[in-house]
This record gives structure tokens, C-alpha cells and sequence, in this order.
């Protein structure tokens, strides 16, 4: 079964440019997370989407970050302008449904470096 | 308020050496609990996970993790750590829906 992929895997940019964080989860799985994972801290969830539907983005900074999953498949994350706090991990990860006992599968993440 | 305290930053050991790591969490009522690892280079994955029952529960790789209510812990143990185990540990736990993980404690196990 393939996992969570990820794209790109590092991005380096500077302030006040843009980036955007490409993910499809495991097939079948209705529930897409991303997670910002600073260096030295465990992942924050940002944003939860159940197929196409957010249900929970109550941590996403939504003056820069924006995120979508147009079609309950693939999602895509994208920080409008970048802040050098931004500099972290990005993971996305999986789930079948939006279940308490539901496994989360992770991706790779993308790293990403804003100076 | 931290939901979830992991104490030991940095833990290095040498092979066959027992292993505890600690874990906190703050809040009372029903707890789903999980520990992930992240071996160096991959992503992270679920190692295992508590919901009900037994408190004592058994993961992969010869992990294990019990439940103390009392102490609102979930420690993870491993009677004799390998080379290979050399990672990053996660606890998290479900709260209002969302999983909240620890910071994180880094495993160095030396042949």
C-alpha cells in the first residue's frame, strides 16, 4: 500500500515570498491533516479537512496560510507572504475517517527554510 | 497549558540497556493515547497506541507502554534498546479531537 506523499521535500525561499506544499494521502483515507513540526517541538496540527470539508482550522494562521482539498483527494498548503517563524516542517498526514481510534499515517514532510 | 510532557530531552544508552521514557499528559476524563517513533530519515509512525482495557500495551518492535491513571502517565519501555532503535519518540494525546504531541525525546543508542 503506498503512503502519503509529499512534495517537494525541502524548500528554501525567502521573507515575503510565497510557497506552496503539495500532498496526496492514502488512497481511500477521508481525513487530511497538516501539521507544522518546529525544530525541537512535536507537530501542531493546522488544519483537518474530512474529504473536501475543513472541520477544524482553528490553529491555522489564516492572515498567511491557506489550504484546500478541492476534490477530497489531493491538498495543497500554501503560506502567502512567509515569515522566517515559518521555518519548520510541514507533515501531512492520513486517515480513513475521522475517527478517535483512527490511525494517522504520516508523510515525509517537506522541510522548509525561510531566511 | 501543555497537554503533553515528555521530561527526557536527550536519552543516550548502549546496546541491550533498558529503556523508559516518560510521558505526562494534563487533563482527566477519557485519554487516547499514542507513542510514534522517528527512525533518522523517515517519517514518523505509530509504534502504538492505548484507547481501553489492558493498561499494559504492547507495540511494535518489543515497545510496550502502561497506562497509570493515577499518575496520568503513559511511559514506553523496552527491556534491551538496539543500535537500531536509534529515533525520535512521540507521545501524543487526543484532545478535543486533535492530537497533541509532546515535544519529542531523542534516543541515542550506541553499539
Amino acid at each position: 500500500e503506498a503512503g502519503v506523499a509529499q512534495s517537494p521535500r525541502y524548500k528554501i525561499i525567502e521573507k515575503r515570498q510565497s510557497v506552496a506544499f503539495w500532498c496526496n494521502p492514502i488512497s481511500g483515507h477521508a481525513t487530511l491533516y497538516w501539521y507544522q513540526q518546529i525544530l525541537g517541538q512535536g507537530p501542531k496540527l493546522l488544519i483537518q479537512f474530512q474529504n473536501n470539508g475543513v472541520v477544524d482550522d482553528s490553529q491555522l494562521p489564516k492572515d498567511r496560510f491557506s489550504a484546500e482539498r478541492l476534490k477530497g483527494v489531493d491538498s495543497t498548503l500554501k503560506i502567502q507572504p512567509a515569515k522566517l517563524e515559518d521555518s519548520a516542517v510541514y507533515l501531512c498526514a492520513s486517515s480513513l475517517t475521522r475517527g478517535r481510534t483512527d490511525t494517522q499515517y504520516f508523510g515525509p514532510g517537506t522541510r522548509l527554510t525561510v531566511l | 497549558a501543555q497537554s503533553v510532557s515528555q521530561h527526557n530531552h536527550h536519552v543516550i544508552l548502549s546496546e541491550a540497556a533498558s529503556l523508559e521514557l516518560g510521558c505526562n499528559y494534563s487533563y482527566g476524563g477519557t485519554v487516547n493515547l499514542f507513542w510514534y517513533v522517528q527512525y533518522p530519515g523517515q517519517h514518523l509512525q505509530l509504534l502504538l497506541k492505548y484507547f481501553s482495557g489492558d493498561p499494559l500495551v504492547k507495540g511494535i518492535k518489543g515497545f510496550e507502554a502502561e497506562f497509570i491513571k493515577s499518575k496520568f502517565s503513559f511511559n514506553l519501555r523496552k527491556p534491551s534498546v538496539q543500535w537500531s532503535d536509534t529515533a525520535e519518540y512521540f507521545c501524543a494525546v487526543i484532545r478535543t479531537d486533535k492530537l497533541i504531541f509532546g515535544t519529542g525525546t531523542r534516543l541515542q543508542v550506541f553499539p
